[in-house]
């Protein structure tokens, strides 16, 4: 079974210009999840989709990101503009659904790694 | 809110020892999920352990066991007999099991090296 990936491994801009990040859950995680870690700090949660509705948005951190997830299958990060404090490690991971909250392992992505200059 | 603390930014083991990672956390609610997470280095992040609220006996995982102690709301990871392949990022998350709450609050890492 394949696990979460994300594209693209590594992503290099100039401020001011935008970036879209993908991330491809677990064939049949309802959940999906999006995460950053910016400039060595903790991981901070960003948003939180069911299939393509956002459950929990809440960590987004401005109206300059745009979360999508059309389908209900892989899900798409915009940043527009980027500044320069959005640089850092974008990561996404995903779990099953089930009725069971305890039992929603989340399973991470490699990350993708997005640096502004 | 709930926040999670990891006050050791860097740790170092040689290699068939025994270190133990620290975390601290802080919430008001009874019953949770607490995890420790390993980001290898250029791969990853991997659940190592988990440990539910409610069960006072610590989990343990073949060399990586935990000290839950849930008054003191410490939650420390402790690595037994280190092997190279343990040096990574280790992150402490918490999770709340309120209706619709399933996000990660992690703390701020600690990269454990192993010496040989």
């Amino acid at each position: 079974e394949a696990g979460v990936t994300q594209f693209p491994s590594h992503s290099v801009i100039e401020k001011g210009q935008t970036v879209t990040l993908r991330c491809d859950p677990i064939s049949g995680h309802d959940n999906l999840y999006w995460y950053r870690r910016v400039m060595g700090k903790e991981i901070k949660f960003l948003l939180h989709f069911v299939k393509e509705s956002k459950q929990d948005e809440s960590g987004m951190p401005n109206n300059r990101f745009l979360a999508e997830r059309t389908g209900g299958t892989y899900s798409t990060l915009k940043v527009q503009p980027a500044e320069l404090e959005d640089s850092g490690v974008y990561f996404c991971a995903s779990s099953h659904p089930s009725r069971d909250r305890r039992r929603n392992e989340q399973y991470f992505g490699p990350g993708t790694r997005l640096t502004v200059t | 809110a709930q926040t999670v603390t990891q006050s050791q930014p860097e740790m170092s083991v040689q290699e068939a020892e025994t270190v133990t990672l620290s975390c601290t956390y802080d919430t008001s609610e009874s019953d949770y999920y607490l995890f420790w997470y390993k980001q290898p280095p250029s791969r990853q992040m991997i659940l190592v352990i988990r440990q539910e609220a409610y069960k006072q006996q610590n989990a343990t995982e073949n060399r990586f066991s935990v000290n839950f102690q849930k008054a003191a709301k410490s939650f420390s990871l402790k690595i037994s007999d280190s092997q190279l392949g343990d040096a990574a990022m280790y992150f402490c998350a918490y999770r709340s099991l309120g209706q619709g709450a399933q996000k990660l609050v992690f703390g701020q890492g600690t990269r454990l090296t192993i010496n040989p």
